[in-house]
């Protein structure tokens, strides 16, 4: 089956460095995407890699290692507005994006 | 500019009712999906379509219909609602059906079955 695992909730504070696992296991793979949702709202699109290594952006990086099933992203300098659940997914072989539960990310000043 | 738009913004239907949820997009992409979202769970994809006359289930389309008579809009109808249909319901569009292209997301239906 497929499986995209990330853990449930992380607790960080204000101005420091966070680091958000995804491991996954895809009937193929088309790319990995991390979204944000703030509570109650829409998933935002952040970063997509579909090759190894880091792609940066701004204060998020998104990291992917596809021999491991692996991904991460890397948030610095948190803000209070960083509080939000981050959400990993896989494009797989047919083009559907399959998608983990979600981090809960909570920034405590 | 509007995105996706998406009504009702949340309903309380009784169970067996029949209902309607509707999606907009003013960008002019070719792809739109409807998903759902559960507490513990990832979002889940219901219904695709990667072009107007075109449709496709997702991972749990039992009990959902779509229908793409053009572009810009995508309903989603659920025949004979039941409590296990209780959740909200994103509508989403990309540029095509594509590995790298983004998913821009509709605000949402919060949709309970009772």
């Amino acid at each position: 089956g497929q499986n995209i695992d990330q853990p449930t909730e992380m607790t960080a504070t204000e101005g420091a460095i966070v680091q958000i696992n995804c491991t996954y296991q895809t009937s193929g793979f088309n790319g990995l995407f991390w979204y944000q949702q703030h509570a109650g709202e829409a998933p935002t699109f952040l970063s997509y890699n579909v090759l190894d290594g880091l792609e940066e952006k701004g204060r998020f990086s998104s990291f992917l290692s596809r021999s491991k099933g692996y991904s991460y992203l890397l948030l610095k300098e948190l803000q209070m507005k960083d509080s939000a659940s981050y959400l990993c997914a896989v494009m797989d072989s047919n083009y559907q994006l399959i998608w983990g539960a979600g981090t809960k990310l909570i920034i405590k000043p | 500019i509007a995105g996706i738009t998406q009504a009702p913004t949340s309903q309380i239907l009784a169970a067996g009712r029949r209902m309607t949820l509707r999606c907009t997009q003013d960008m002019r992409h070719n792809a739109m999906y409807w998903y759902r979202q559960d507490l513990g769970l990832g979002l889940r994809l219901i219904h695709y379509s990667n072009t107007a006359g075109t449709t496709g289930k997702g991972e749990v389309p039992d009990g959902y219909s779509v229908s793409r008579a053009n572009t810009d809009d995508f309903p989603l109808t659920l025949a004979s609602a039941v409590p296990s249909q209780t959740s909200v319901y994103f509508c989403a569009s990309s540029e095509f059906g594509g590995a790298d292209n983004e998913q821009f997301f509709g605000p949402g239906t919060r949709l309970t079955v009772l």
